[in-house]
């Protein structure tokens, strides 16, 4: 069965520009979680959503926000982006009762 | 809040040779994983680990999990150099028996290069 699908590959923004990234998960999975990924802060978590519902967050600004539709598929929209905002940005699905997430390929955004 | 650290960050070694990557956490998970990344790469789930003395071996590769000493590691066997990758390890501090929360935190990678 297809992967966890992540687009686009890569996005080039501005400074004060917004952003938003499209994740869809393995069919049957209701679970998406989110995480940032930079060279100077590791792998974080941003936030995870089951059957539309958001049940976790982690430490990031109010601009990082997300939401999911009724099929599973997630968006994650980033406004007034930073030059720190510029990271990978990888996407997680799991059935929520299964024991690993599975990861797409991930959106690299670079912030000019 | 929960750390989880992971040493050595960097690791240089030869074919053939034996090498232990440690994970250390530090608050109490029953849940813990093991991911591999090429560069330019997402992640691999390579183990999950769910209990105390949990053991898993996939080829070269084996993890175990001492959930009293907080400390997991993940153990490489005459190395080869397709296994040249970052290797992270994870926990779930929110696991409540029904599923996973979908957040983990990471350690900081370990970065393997295997010279021929």
């Amino acid at each position: 069965k297809a992967g966890v699908t992540q687009t686009p590959r890569y996005l080039i923004k501005t400074r004060g520009q917004q952003v938003t990234l499209s994740c869809s998960p393995i069919s049957g999975h209701r679970s998406v979680s989110w995480y940032q990924q930079t060279p100077g802060q590791g792998l974080q978590f941003l936030f995870e959503y089951f059957s539309e519902t958001q049940r976790n967050k982690g430490n990031f600004p109010g601009r990082f926000s997300g939401r999911q539709f009724s099929n599973s598929r997630s968006e994650m929209n980033v406004s007034t982006l930073e030059l720190g905002d510029s990271a990978l940005y990888l996407c997680a699905s799991s059935l929520g009762a299964e024991e690993k997430l599975f990861f797409g390929s991930g959106t690299q955004l670079s912030v000019l | 809040e929960l750390k989880v650290e992971q040493n050595p960050l960097f690791l240089s070694m030869q074919e053939g040779k034996n090498y232990t990557i440690y994970c250390n956490y530090s608050t109490t998970s029953d849940r813990l994983y093991w991911y591999r990344q090429d560069p330019g790469k997402s992640l691999e789930s390579l183990f999950v680990l769910l209990s105390n003395g949990a053991v898993k071996q996939e080829g070269r590769l084996m993890a175990s999990l001492d959930t009293k000493a907080r400390l997991s590691t993940l153990h490489i066997t005459a190395a080869v150099h397709d296994l040249s990758a970052t290797y992270f390890c994870a926990v779930d501090p929110g696991y409540s028996g029904s599923g996973n929360t979908g957040k983990l935190i990471f350690g900081q990678g370990t970065t393997l290069q295997v010279k021929p």
